[in-house]
């Protein structure tokens, strides 16, 4: 056990809706990360937040959105749903989200857009 | 170019058999950290290794080792005496120093070890 939550760990969805993954971090983990695991793009990086700021954004969607709030969990929100959203979206956590850092994933929400 | 191979889809062994993972990743960085993840059935990842590009000795830990080398931009994992709950799959993940702290990952080995 990592440390890291997600939730809900399944999710089935109909094209155009939109929905909510939580993740807390490890305990005194100040940075998060959200990754998306699919069969034909592999684990990719979407965006890490520090301290409530965004820091780092990678192949994230427009229709996607993510924020951390003051407790330091986040949410990564998806909207407009389309079949080809469906994936395993992982949470990470590190300290400081800096260079030298580990992160730690969590268990990971499996959203299945019908 | 920073990215990681791993050229190896999917092996299978049998119980007691040792076996070796390959990665190989490329980055023009001399400072990066390089990672193995381990996937198993239940879907979690979970962190078993981290080298940075300094450390090029060769760790061991139980069943597993690992063998770095920059010469070839190889960062190889075995497994020695490999048992049924070894079999997942195995991610070569490389962070760079000019690419934030976001990791790039390869597309995975699945290994399965049957008894």
């Amino acid at each position: 056990d990592s440390g890291v939550t997600q939730t809900p760990k399944h999710l089935i969805t109909a094209t155009g809706q939109r929905v909510t993954l939580r993740c807390s971090p490890r305990s005194g983990d100040l940075s998060v990360y959200w990754y998306q695991q699919s069969l034909d793009q592999g684990l990719q990086f979407l965006i890490q937040y520090y301290n409530g700021e965004e820091r780092a954004k990678g192949n994230i969607l427009e229709r996607f959105s993510a924020q951390q709030f003051p407790d330091l969990h986040s949410e990564l929100n998806l909207s407009s749903l389309e079949l080809g959203d469906s994936a395993l979206y992982f949470c990470a956590s590190s300290p400081q989200g800096g260079f030298t850092d580990t992160q730690y994933f969590g268990p990971g929400t499996r959203l299945t857009v019908l | 170019a920073q990215k990681v191979t791993q050229a190896q889809t999917e092996i299978s062994v049998v119980e007691k058999e040792d076996v070796t993972l390959d990665c190989v990743y490329e980055t023009r960085d001399t400072t990066y950290y390089l990672f193995w993840y381990k996937q198993p059935p239940s879907g979690e990842l979970v962190f078993l290794i981290r080298r940075n590009s300094f450390d090029e000795q060769n760790e061991i830990s139980g069943r597993y080792s690992w063998n770095f080398q920059k010469s070839t931009s190889s960062f190889n994992f075995t497994i020695t005496a490999s048992q049924v709950v070894d079999s997942a799959v195995y991610f070569c993940a490389l962070r760079w120093n000019s690419g934030y702290s976001t990791l790039t990952f390869g597309k995975g080995t699945m290994l399965l070890v049957s008894p």
